[in-house]
Formats: C-alpha cells, structure tokens, sequence
C-alpha cells in the first residue's frame, strides 16, 4: 500500500541550531500537509503545501514541496525550547481521498 | 466555535470487554476521520464518514471495531471485545475538505486514550 516515511523519528536539538525533518511518499501526492503535536497534545495544522517546488514560511519554519511531488521538507532555523514536539507529515494521494501520516519525527530541545 | 470534542479522554478496561468512543466534529463539517497512534507510530487512518456515509473504511483493523456516524453529526467507535493491542490513543478529526484529492485542513480533537489490560 501507499506509504509515506519520514526521517529521522528523533531529533535532539541544541537550542538556537538549526535543523530538517524529512517526509517521503512512495506515490506523486495531490498535496502535502505538516502537523505539530505538543507532548501530551493532539495535531495540529500548520500548513498545505500543493504545487510542485511549493516553499513557504512561517517565521523560521521553512516547508518545500518537491519537484515530483513525492517528498517535502521542514527546516527549522534557530531552535527554540517552544519547537519541542513531534512533527508530523500527511500526504493526499490522488486516488487516496485520505491523509497517510508518517511516523512523525520526535524533537528534543536542550537549553 | 468549539472545536472537535472527544469521549472518554482516558479508558483502562480489561481483555474482552468493550468500549465506545465518541466524537463530536465541528459543526458544519462533513467530513469526520478517525485515526489511531498505537505507541509513537504513525498516526494510522481508520475510517472516513462523509455525512452519515462510510466513505472509507479500509483502515479498520477486524470487525471487532464498529464506527458510526448517525445523522451525520457525532460519530462512536465501539471496540468489542477489546484485545490489547488495541491500546492506544484514538484521534477523531474533522474537515470541510469537499473532493477526493483535497481533504483540507484537518482539525483533530484531543483524543481518547484506550488502555486494555
């Protein structure tokens, strides 16, 4: 079946670094979306990301939309204790008519 | 405006008993998903109500589990008999996403966490 993965599952930061947390669809999506859980918290929406080579941002939140539309990123610059949670990618297939969420990936923040 | 509310937040039973699980969407949402997180995985679908309608139900593990959405409104999840690995915490969301390739944004409620023992 349709599988989208994500890398890496856990991320442990310094604060104040930078860093990319990876989403990979064995088929061409129809468009992408990005969640964040807080621990303890349910997902929440942070974006839609929908034409090829797409790049948006949110302060220092940074999303892209490959070429083929199989894989997107998240860049986060200068890391702060409040980016804790994990990180969750959801790929719409065209014939899916669902979000696949991968596995998410876990950031840890250290001061 | 309320968001999507869930019931129980937290359920511990026993091997073989059951439990009901119960969302309310957004009003005005169509669309309503249930979705489960069994210990740091993915969030995995389960089912998709358009309306009163089983859109999709492909993500059902076994016929243990029973979902409805009567009259369109709020849904349940009934898991009998529950089996332990069943744990987990259960996500229900909602959207007002129309067409097969475009869900829209989901907004997801807190969750029911189902511990089986």
């Amino acid at each position: 079946g349709q599988q989208v993965m994500q890398i890496p599952q856990y991320q442990h930061v310094q604060e104040g670094e930078d860093f990319t947390t990876y989403c990979n669809s064995s088929t061409t999506l129809s468009n992408i979306q990005w969640y964040k859980q807080r621990p303890g918290g349910h997902p929440v929406f942070l974006i839609q990301l929908v034409k090829s080579g797409e790049v948006k941002k949110q302060k220092r939140l940074t999303f892209q939309f490959g070429e083929a539309k199989k894989n997107s990123s998240l860049h986060i610059t200068a890391t702060q204790t409040t980016d804790v949670g994990t990180y969750f990618c959801a790929g719409n297939g065209y014939s899916w008519g669902k979000l696949q969420f991968g596995a998410g990936t876990q950031v840890v923040v250290t001061p | 405006e309320a968001g999507v509310t869930q019931f129980p937040s937290h359920s511990v039973i026993e091997k073989g008993q059951t439990v009901t699980l119960r969302c309310d969407p957004i009003s005005g949402h169509d669309n309503l998903y249930w979705y489960r997180r069994v210990m740091g995985k993915e969030i995995k679908f389960l089912l998709h109500f358009v309306k009163e309608s089983k859109q999709d139900e492909s993500g059902m593990p076994n016929n243990r589990f029973l979902a409805e959405r009567t009259g369109g409104t709020y849904s349940t999840l009934k898991v009998q008999p529950a089996e332990l690995e069943d744990s987990g915490v259960y996500f229900c969301a909602s959207s007002q996403g129309k067409g097969r390739a475009d869900t829209g944004e989901l907004f997801f409620g807190e969750g029911s966490r189902l511990t089986v023992l």
